[in-house]
């Protein structure tokens, strides 16, 4: 078993809607949490990043960390369909990341 | 322009021949890694190093090799390339503890015949 889950999609949704996007990880060790957006044929890019249980918001973007649920989550408002992309979750502990497998996300127009 | 930038960006090779993948980074991070991307299967970590002359295992580490004699380099060897090595791989350029300053190469696509 992974110990980093996501679910791989692809998950569809209209413009302006809100994209709800989940991780589910096992390994306590994990320090840090990470959302990556990777567009086709290029690397991945940095999105967010979180250390702490809670929520962090960067403009459209949200990041949740629920520690005791080792839940980690990434919310998008007001989509795009320039946000259609695979988006990925990734796990940290002292340099060794594990990352899901991504969820490919369409907005559509 | 903070960046990593890899070499060769596509290379068809045949089983056994040696080969270097190099990465650098101009941005003097501590931590540098590779990973390969295979579908179904995500991003895995090969081989990562918190600094220079500091390498660890990720998780697929077997039939590589990395050496990080300079802060900004650190190339990936496969000494004996075989078909199941066929992938893309990325390299990724870290700060000291993750932040925003975080950068992936444009990624290697490889095969091996």
């Amino acid at each position: 078993q992974k110990e980093v889950e996501q679910d791989p999609g692809p998950l569809s949704v209209p413009e302006g809607a809100i994209v709800s996007l989940n991780c589910t990880y096992s390994n306590s060790a994990f320090q840090y949490f990470m959302w990556y957006r990777q567009y086709s044929r290029k690397g991945p890019e940095l999105l967010m990043y979180t250390y702490s249980s809670g929520n962090k918001e960067d403009g459209r973007f949200t990041a949740q960390v629920d520690k005791s649920s080792k839940y980690i989550s990434l919310f998008i408002r007001d989509s795009q369909p320039s946000d259609s992309a695979t988006y990925l979750c990734a796990c940290d502990s002292w340099g060794k990341l594990q990352f899901g497998a991504g969820t490919q996300v369409v907005v559509t127009p | 322009e903070a960046q990593v930038t890899q070499n060769p960006r596509y290379l068809i090779t045949v089983t056994g021949k040696k080969l270097t993948v190099t990465c650098s980074q101009n941005m003097n991070h501590e931590y540098m890694s590779w990973y390969r991307q295979d579908p179904g299967l995500g991003l895995r970590q090969i081989y990562y190093s918190m600094n220079v002359e500091v390498t660890d295992k990720g998780d697929v580490p077997e039939g590589y090799k990395v050496s990080r004699k300079e802060k900004r380099n650190f190339p990936l060897i496969l000494e004996s390339p075989s078909p199941n090595q066929t992938s893309l791989y990325f390299c990724a350029s870290f700060p000291r503890t993750p932040d925003n300053e975080q950068f992936f190469g444009p990624g290697t696509r490889l095969t091996v015949l």
